[in-house]
């Protein structure tokens, strides 16, 4: 079946520390793939798209890796800080131009002062 | 620029009413469209999506069903609300190879 797996368990690190967030899928073969901030009783907000053909993408303090032989997708926040908690979600568009967009579960951040 | 709206923000319904929510995108032609929904502490779960007019594709068998009269307009319906339709129903808009746009959700409790 049809997966798509970020960690479920909250990650707290402290501030000034690089976050890194995982998502994994499996049996989809993305066009591209995103991640999203979401906040609490808010609609996600996007960050960062990275393409099949790319291997990384950058934007200020965050970095995006895509392994298509690993399926694995690692979301990092250098320098973080307390404004940075959230949940982060990951999401996929399917090759093909189905405009089928699936996310993630999502996983929580907490970055200690 | 582009926005989307998405009404209300909160409803409170009875067990067996019916349901209408709506959501319009402006400054833009030809979206993709999907309503989304999120239970509390969950992940976005996808209801339905549309590449155009007249075109749905329901991805969980629900209670719930979905309409695109108009390009720019996304309407998630019901004949008869269950308890387990409560939930943050989030309406989004996206063009391919773009990142998708939300709405300000609505947060939906059955009573």
């Amino acid at each position: 079946s049809q997966k798509i797996e970020q960690n479920s368990e909250a990650l707290n690190i402290q501030e000034g520390k690089t976050a890194t967030l995982t998502c994994n899928y499996t049996n989809y073969s993305p066009a591209y793939l995103q991640w999203y901030r979401q906040d609490p009783g808010r609609g996600p907000v996007f960050l960062l798209l990275i393409r099949e053909n790319e291997k990384e993408k950058r934007k200020e303090r965050l970095k995006v890796t895509f392994d298509t032989t690993l399926k694995q997708s690692l979301f990092h926040i250098t320098a973080s800080q307390p404004a940075d908690s959230a949940t982060y979600l990951c999401a996929l568009v399917t090759a093909g131009n189905t405009g089928k967009l699936i996310f993630g579960q999502g996983t929580t951040l907490q970055v200690k002062p | 620029s582009q926005t989307i709206h998405q009404w209300p923000a909160t409803l409170v319904q009875p067990v067996g009413s019916p349901l209408s929510l709506e959501c319009t995108v402006e400054g833009t032609s030809n979206p993709n469209l999907y309503w989304y929904r999120q239970a509390a502490g969950r992940g976005l779960q996808l209801l339905f999506y549309s590449v155009g007019i007249g075109q749905i594709s329901s991805e969980v068998p629900q209670n719930l069903s979905a309409s695109r009269p108009q390009d720019r307009q996304f309407i998630l319906s019901s004949k008869k609300l269950l308890l387990s339709d409560s939930g943050f129903y989030l309406c989004a808009w996206s063009s391919y190879s773009t990142e998708a746009f939300f709405g300000q959700g609505t947060r939906l409790t059955v009573v």
